[in-house]
């Protein structure tokens, strides 16, 4: 069965600070791996999507890489921002399998 | 621009009464996604529409049953609802089960 962990829980930094966020699963045959993120109370917005062909997708200040051998995502945020505060989430698979997130607070 | 809508916001219910949760896109997406989120649980997937006329369960499907009313419309049904159901429920589109899901802004349900 897959497992999705992400790694740490939560994370606090000052501004303008750049940041990985981690996330393994346990099963290396996905299909995609997607990152999210959530505000309190709100859905999900879809941040980066990559396919299992691929290496690292980007946008503006955001760079996901895959690297399914050895079961690792990492979302690279430059330059951090108050209003990047948020839950981040990932997930795996078209069946999708979320991990519990890292929840981000980014001091002004 | 309203992407997926979710009806109701909340939602009360007790023990044993039944309900449908509602979802619309307006973005012509093929796929659609019924999540329920839970303290310490995460996001998980209940059932899924890869296209109009297909249902397949999720991660959690027992309890409840979907409907592709039509390309647009994916309902979610609680027959017997149960305080175990109590959480906040997530519908999610997507133009193909491969693409980015993109989401509505939840509904609260509780069972008393």
């Amino acid at each position: 069965k897959q497992e999705v962990t992400q790694i740490p829980a939560a994370l606090s930094v000052p501004e303008g600070e750049n940041l990985v966020l981690n996330c393994s699963f346990t099963d290396s045959a996905i299909y995609n791996l997607q990152w999210f993120r959530q505000d309190p109370g709100k859905g999900l917005t879809s941040l980066l999507l990559i396919q299992s062909s691929q290496r690292e997708q980007t946008s503006g200040r955001l760079n996901a890489s895959l690297d399914k051998s050895s079961g690792r995502s990492t979302l690279y945020i430059a330059a951090s921002q108050p209003g990047d505060s948020a839950t981040y989430l990932c997930a795996v698979g078209f069946k999708t399998i979320f991990g519990a997130g890292t929840r981000l607070f980014v001091k002004a | 621009n309203a992407g997926v809508t979710q009806t109701p916001k909340f939602q009360v219910l007790k023990t044993g009464q039944s309900m449908t949760l509602q979802c619309a896109q307006d973005m012509n997406h093929n796929s659609m996604y019924w999540y329920r989120q839970d303290p310490g649980m995460g996001l998980r997937l209940i059932y899924y529409s890869a296209s109009e006329g297909t249902t397949d369960k999720g991660e959690v499907p027992n309890g409840y049953n979907v409907s592709r009313l039509n390309k647009r419309e994916f309902s979610l049904r609680l027959e017997s609802a149960a305080p175990s159901q109590t959480s906040v429920y997530f519908c999610a589109s997507s133009d193909f089960i491969w693409q980015p899901q993109h989401f509505g802004d939840g509904t609260r349900l509780s069972i008393l």
